[in-house]
């Protein structure tokens, strides 16, 4: 079946400006996540959706940065007023979750989308 | 908080040695651990998992095994290929958490 999609592949952005990167998760999985991973930092974990519940959004690393997820299915992460710093892979990943114990099972993640702010 | 750790590469080897990466985490309770791949150009993806301890989680001759008494999940395989060069990454899922926990990666390359 097909996987976790995500677009633009690259994106190439001047300081200030808005960007919209896009996510479509794996049919039937209702958790979506975003990651980021750069030079400096590696990877880490943004933000967290989980069907209708409340995302998980403590790993945004500042209030320019926001997602969502519209009919729990495709998300959009959105970063405003773009600076340097935000220059890096912007990776997204789904995966189901188990009805039993809660648990989130195992993530699969998109291509990601190369973001360079100039 | 949550970390992983993992040995520094790059990791230079000839095709047909013994690769090992070392990985070791930091957690309450008993995460899942994972090792992903990702190739040149490419995105994520899962290798191996395993869920509790002393499982063992195999693929493509990919091998680590859960060790809570040393809290680590090291990788290895017994004869690399040219097509294994690629930046690994070990991870760790909480009980009960949804966010991966990363390791910084492991560049790998194998020279024919």
């Amino acid at each position: 079946g097909a996987g976790v999609s995500q677009s633009p592949s690259n994106k190439v952005t001047e300081k200030g400006k808005d960007v919209e990167l896009r996510c479509d998760p794996i049919s039937g999985h209702t958790a979506l996540y975003w990651y980021r991973q750069s030079l400096g930092q590696g990877l880490e974990f943004l933000i967290y959706f989980q069907g209708n519940s409340a995302p998980d959004k403590s790993g945004l690393p500042s209030d320019r940065f926001s997602a969502e997820r519209t009919g729990g299915s495709v998300s959009t992460l959105t970063i405003q007023r773009t600076q340097q710093e935000d220059s890096a892979v912007y990776l997204c990943a789904s995966s189901r979750r188990n009805p039993s114990s809660g648990q989130a099972e195992t993530q699969y993640f998109g291509p990601g989308t190369r973001l360079l702010v100039l | 908080g949550d970390s992983v750790t993992q040995m520094e590469g790059p990791v230079t080897l000839s095709e047909e040695a013994f690769l090992t990466i070392n990985c070791t985490y930091t957690a309450t309770g008993y995460p899942s651990l994972f090792w992903y791949v990702q190739y040149p150009g490419e995105g994520l993806q899962l290798l191996l998992k395993a869920t509790k301890a002393d499982d063992k989680g195999s693929n493509k001759g990919f091998e680590a095994t859960y060790r809570k008494e040393t809290t680590s999940f090291h990788l290895e395989k017994g004869s690399v290929q040219v097509s294994d060069s690629a930046v690994y990454f070990c991870a760790l899922l909480k009980a009960a958490g949804n966010k991966l926990t990363f390791g910084g990666g492991t560049r790998v390359l194998v020279k024919p």
